[in-house]
């Protein structure tokens, strides 16, 4: 079963807006991260933030983690074409044999 | 550096075939797994391994076997395979940090493999 949700399942932006995705989980988690998918690869890792943090930015990435409503999100800002992919995020839970389990994923396209 | 490496890139099978889906990484990771991806499902983890010797199972492990008989080296087999087993599969490690099994670190995948069993 999936642990993450993200929302929306599609976004679809112009190039220099923002973009936001926001992923629901439900169980304590020890951190949670973002991947990013561009078609046909593998994924790759964008930006990990632990339970007891609140916001963490990375470039022009910001992810911010709610831990009472077990939620975060992640807001690209001044999107560009080629951000265009697959973003997921997955949690890893807090006992000492954690997995990162992983959202259905939000498809991002940016159009110029 | 090379990172996770994963062979075949495509692959056809027929019903009942079996083969083996190899993944390899030079960065030393202690933690190593095996993913399959469906569209609208996201990555469910079939098998994962903590170490050279030590494998178990993840979400979705029925119809494949894995070993790890080196640190490098997490090999995924597919015993008899069926159409529902048509997927993409990725392979990704990561480092092991104090003792926890993955999640503390990031992970890396590799290209991923393109399966269809006709």
């Amino acid at each position: 079963s999936q642990q993450g949700e993200e929302d929306p399942q599609a976004l679809s932006i112009q190039e220099g807006e923002n973009a936001t995705m926001n992923c629901s989980y439900k169980t304590s988690i020890n951190n949670l991260q973002w991947y990013r998918q561009n078609s046909g690869r593998g994924l790759v890792h964008l930006i990990l933030i632990r339970s007891n943090e609140r916001e963490k930015h990375s470039g022009r990435l910001r992810v911010t983690l709610d831990t009472s409503k077990k939620s975060s999100s992640l807001l690209i800002t001044a999107s560009r074409a080629a951000d265009t992919a697959s973003y997921f995020c997955a949690t890893a839970g807090t006992g000492t044999a954690s997995k990162l389990t992983f959202g259905t994923g939000t498809r991002l396209q940016v159009t110029l | 550096n090379a990172g996770v490496t994963q062979t075949p890139k495509f692959q056809v099978l027929k019903t009942g075939q079996s083969m083996t889906l190899q993944c390899a990484q030079d960065m030393n990771h202690e933690y190593m797994s095996w993913y399959r991806q469906d569209p609208g499902m996201g990555l469910r983890l079939i098998h994962y391994s903590v170490g050279a010797g030590i494998t178990d199972q993840g979400e979705v492990p029925n119809g494949y076997n894995v070993s790890r008989s080196t640190t490098e080296d997490f090999p995924l087999r597919l015993l008899s395979a069926a159409p529902s087993q048509t997927s993409v599969y990725f392979c990704a490690s990561s480092y092991s940090f104090n003792g926890r099994v993955q999640g503390d670190t990031e992970a890396f995948f590799g290209q991923g493999t393109r399966l269809t069993v006709v």
